[in-house]
């Protein structure tokens, strides 16, 4: 499979806990991102990277949150001191730039994973 | 205000039918607009992105981005119960990649 993986699937933990997702991306990709997703909501942008680069970090990820890309390959999500209100699906994309044919300019095309689905009790 | 707004639905159709989704938005720095479909308990899938204003069709798919109204659409012809799933939108400037959706709408298409 040459897609997007993610690792855990699903990860059921305590508050106060500390939990790390992996997010392995297609190869040829450059660029990672992080998303949180909650029941009935669109995916929420928590940071990305460009190649080891971290680039740009969402207000939402707290002090508690940190992400990492060694080496600009797979990337990792930790959360320090889980709390309930982390329970959420944690999604990672990768992307490359794509040429628009019409417009001739560069767009990201993210393919996301399966996503990571945390439960703090 | 969010600066993305998408009715959540849900939207029922009968199979065959031609389906309309659509999103606002406030931020007039947006310049790629993306569609998704995203199955339960998966990962978003991109259907299609466009550049700016216009249209771009894609077999069934059709989205349209009219920036001077700040509205985008996606229509999806001949509908197949397959294509029961939530349909999200999604933007990005062109000062970073920091992707913005909408909260999704969820559509069934009913055989």
């Amino acid at each position: 499979d040459t897609g997007v993986s993610q690792n855990p699937r699903h990860k059921i933990t305590k508050r106060g806990q500390n939990v790390t997702f992996r997010c392995d991306p297609i190869s040829e990709h450059n660029r990672l991102y992080w998303y949180r997703q909650t029941l009935g909501q669109g995916p929420e942008f928590l940071t990305y990277f460009q190649n080891e680069a971290q680039l740009e970090k969402s207000r939402l990820l707290s002090d508690r949150f940190s992400a990492e890309r060694p080496k600009g390959s797979f990337s990792t999500l930790e959360i320090q001191r889980t709390e309930q209100g982390d329970s959420a699906m944690y999604l990672c994309a990768s992307s490359f730039q794509d040429r628009d044919r019409t417009s001739g300019s560069f767009a990201d095309t993210q393919y996301f994973g399966p996503g990571t689905r945390l439960t703090v009790l | 205000q969010k600066e993305v707004e998408q009715d959540p639905g849900p939207l029922s159709v009968p199979e065959g039918a031609i389906v309309s989704l659509n999103c606002t938005y406030s931020n007039s720095a947006f310049q790629y607009f993306m569609w998704y479909r995203q199955y339960s308990r998966k990962g978003p899938e991109l259907l299609m992105y466009t550049y700016s204003s216009g249209n771009k069709e894609d077999g069934r798919f059709t989205a349209q981005v009219d920036k001077s109204s700040k509205y985008i659409s996606l229509f999806i012809r001949d509908s197949q119960p397959s294509d029961s799933a939530t349909y999200l939108c999604a933007m990005m400037g062109t000062g970073g990649f920091k992707t913005i959706f909408g909260a999704g709408t969820r559509l069934f298409v009913k055989a």
